[in-house]
């Protein structure tokens, strides 16, 4: 299986700042990579596919990059429905593999 | 905007068969891959498998030989069944659409919870 690994675990931010999450695969996946936002409660939502595509409806604040093994989720100015928790995913093969997940909270 | 809808019961005993169903609607199931995706409670995402309108199916290992999925055109809807469950199945089971080209879960159901207790 291809292992996701997210950093930082957790993230402590205020409104106005510009964040960065970083997901790493254990091998490369190409463009294959995608961000999804969850908040408590709710199923989560696809932000960017195919490492930076914006999702129809996603805010452009939200931006993606990255190639091979190494992607970067940046929100330029977090806003205060930003606060959750922010999961990458490769879809390059199966199984399906997620990482394990930044929750993003208010500083 | 299509949508999903998981169905099944809350409760299931160990040693049991889980099933769920997930009715889409707003769309047709015809042509795409339909995903099963697991959360236990506080914890991250696991991808359980996902099948197409056609019938083929990809499973994770880690669940292979308990994890059937079928898929019902007529009614639009596909189905989750895991066999000999455990505590450790206890989670929020979501149903999601592939999209095509690079395959991200592009639709979500809202998520059932099912818990395996006595």
């Amino acid at each position: 299986d291809i292992q996701m690994t997210q950093s930082p675990s957790s993230l402590s931010a205020s409104v106005g700042d510009r964040v960065t999450i970083t997901c790493r695969a254990s091998q490369s996946i190409g463009s294959y990579l995608n961000w999804y936002q969850q908040k408590p409660g709710k199923a989560p939502k696809l932000l960017i596919y195919a490492a930076s595509s914006l999702q129809s409806g996603v805010p452009s604040r939200f931006s993606g990059s990255g190639s091979g093994t190494d992607f970067i989720l940046t929100v330029s100015s977090l806003q205060p429905e930003d606060f959750a928790t922010y999961y990458c995913q490769q879809s390059y093969t199966t199984p399906r593999t997620f990482g394990q997940g930044t929750k993003l909270e208010i500083k | 905007q299509v949508q999903l809808q998981e169905s099944g019961p809350g409760l299931v005993k160990p040693s049991e068969t889980l099933s769920l169903i997930c009715t889409v609607s707003n769309g047709s199931i015809s042509s795409y891959f339909w995903s099963w995706i697991r959360q236990p409670a506080g914890k991250g995402l696991e991808w359980i498998g996902r099948i197409h309108s056609s019938g083929s199916s990809n499973n994770n290992p880690s669940l292979n030989s308990r994890l059937t999925m079928s898929v019902d055109t007529s009614k639009n809807q596909f189905s989750l069944r895991l066999s000999s469950v455990t505590a450790a199945d206890t989670a929020v089971y979501y149903c999601a659409r592939d999209e095509t080209t690079w395959r991200a879960l592009e639709n979500w159901g809202q998520g059932t919870l099912v818990t395996v207790s006595s």
